[in-house]
């Protein structure tokens, strides 16, 4: 199985901030790489696929980019409602993984 | 609009069995694969099983492979996956989720998710 890991695991930040999320495939996935954003209580939302594709919906603010093993996520001005929990997941081969998650917090 | 509704969930003795359903609206249901996915409380996310859009092709995580069997009925646009000789470790938020890509085979990612439905194994 390939194995997803993501850096930070928890990440303080304040409105405004640019901040990036990284996420390292313990294989090469190609640009199949997706991120999905969880706030408390509710099911994950589509953010990124393919690495770079925007979701419908979802802001400008969010990109993401990479290939291979290595990949960003980064949200160039944080607004209140980006303090959640972002996974990245790989397309490329089942079993489909997640990284652990990245906790964003308000500094 | 696009929806999922997961049902089925609830409370099951260690070594029991339970299935859940999801039932889908708002698009082609036979036209894309789906996955069941689960979350253990304040833990991440796991993909637990997919299956193509025409049933033909089913895909299970190495913890569930050979206790759980992944289905769809096109005709009434339902999900299920039956779940037998439940463990402690199977207590998760179960979610299906539709494939992003249109098409019979299981694609990169899930773009639609349901609410979730919860599932206790305890005794």
């Amino acid at each position: 199985d390939i194995q997803m890991t993501q850096s930070p695991s928890s990440l303080s930040a304040s409105v405004g901030d640019r901040v990036t999320i990284t996420c390292r495939a313990s294989q090469s996935i190609s640009r199949y790489l997706n991120w999905y954003q969880q706030t408390p209580g509710k099911a994950p939302n589509l953010l990124i696929y393919a690495t770079s594709t925007l979701q419908s919906g979802v802001p400008s603010r969010f990109s993401g980019s990479g290939s291979g093993t290595d990949f960003t996520l980064t949200i160039s001005s944080l607004q209140p409602e980006d303090f959640a929990t972002y996974y990245c997941q790989q397309g490329y081969s089942t079993p489909r993984t997640f990284g652990q998650g990245t906790r964003l917090e308000i500094k | 609009e696009v929806q999922l509704l997961e049902s089925g969930g609830g409370l099951v003795q260690p070594g029991g069995s339970l299935r859940l359903s999801c039932a889908a609206s708002g698009f082609a249901f036979s036209s894309y694969a789906m996955s069941w996915l689960r979350q253990a409380p304040g833990k991440g996310l796991e993909w637990v099983s997919g299956i193509s859009g025409s049933g033909g092709s089913t895909y299970y995580a190495d913890s569930v492979k050979g206790r759980f069997t992944i289905s769809r009925d096109n005709s009434k646009h339902t999900l299920y996956v039956q779940m037998n000789s439940l463990r402690a470790e199977d207590t998760a938020v179960y979610y299906c989720a539709k494939d992003v890509a249109y098409g019979d085979s299981l694609s990169y990612g899930m773009d639609v998710w349901g609410q979730g439905t919860t599932v206790t194994v305890s005794s």
